[in-house]
């Protein structure tokens, strides 16, 4: 049974960089048949799309946070990687990583998620 | 700040059907929606308009017509209580995923 979970500090400081990494057990993030994706969701909120990581090693991002935003597959095979820098306040969120059907915007894996928080 | 609107909340006894709208612009071919329970992350429901996702009991439908589309849940049950969202894939400014402002389903 493939699993997703996030992994990464819950604490980040105004103005740093906030990392988090996506282990994927079960299955491997150059699957073809799959994309990887990161939401994110502030307390109380709605959920916000942060990024799409193809199997072709392309990227989609969120146009709201693309200046800021890196993701990338890890060195290992079974991982992926978010970096969002200068944060503040606002990117306080349970961030999620979660796994997309190929060909289509089915997110049908979702991890338990984590929260970041951005204070000093 | 989204694109797809949909009501804040909606609410139904036992039993009953509750409708739950999603509308947009054009630019969005399929719509997908999203169930979250309290507590919990969201788990897919509807794929591609109307595709019910691997093990969603067909109490749980989705349609689409035009720039809207809509959810709806027959034969409500206690465990349906929680937070739907709508999704697509927004091919305008480059594209981007987007989703609904949520809808809040009560169990009354």
């Amino acid at each position: 049974q493939v699993q997703v979970q996030e992994s990464g500090p819950g604490l980040v400081k105004p103005s740093e960089t906030l990392s988090l990494t996506c282990s994927v057990a079960g299955d491997s993030v150059s699957n073809l048949n799959y994309y990887w994706t990161w939401i994110r969701q502030p307390p109380g909120r709605g959920l916000e799309w942060i990024a799409f990581l193809y199997n072709t090693g392309t990227t989609s991002y969120n146009p709201s946070l693309m200046s800021r935003l890196t993701t990338s597959a890890g060195t290992s095979r079974n991982q992926f990687s978010l970096k969002l820098n200068s944060v503040t306040a606002a990117d306080t969120a349970v961030y999620y990583c979660a796994r997309v059907l190929s060909g289509t915007y089915s997110i049908d894996l979702w991890g338990q998620g984590t929260l970041v928080t951005v204070s000093s | 700040q989204s694109v797809l609107t949909q009501p804040p909340s909606a609410s139904g006894t036992p039993g009953q059907r509750v409708t739950i709208s999603c509308s947009g612009g054009s630019g969005f071919y399929y719509v997908y929606w999203y169930q979250q329970l309290p507590g919990t992350a969201p788990q897919l429901l509807i794929s591609r308009n109307n595709q019910r996702a691997s093990g969603v009991p067909d109490r749980f439908s989705g349609s689409r017509s035009g720039t809207s589309a809509s959810l709806a849940i027959s034969g409500l049950r206690s465990e349906d209580e929680g937070d739907y969202y709508c999704a697509a894939w927004d091919d305008r400014l480059g594209g981007r995923y987007v989703f609904g402002t949520g809808t809040k389903v009560t169990v009354l």
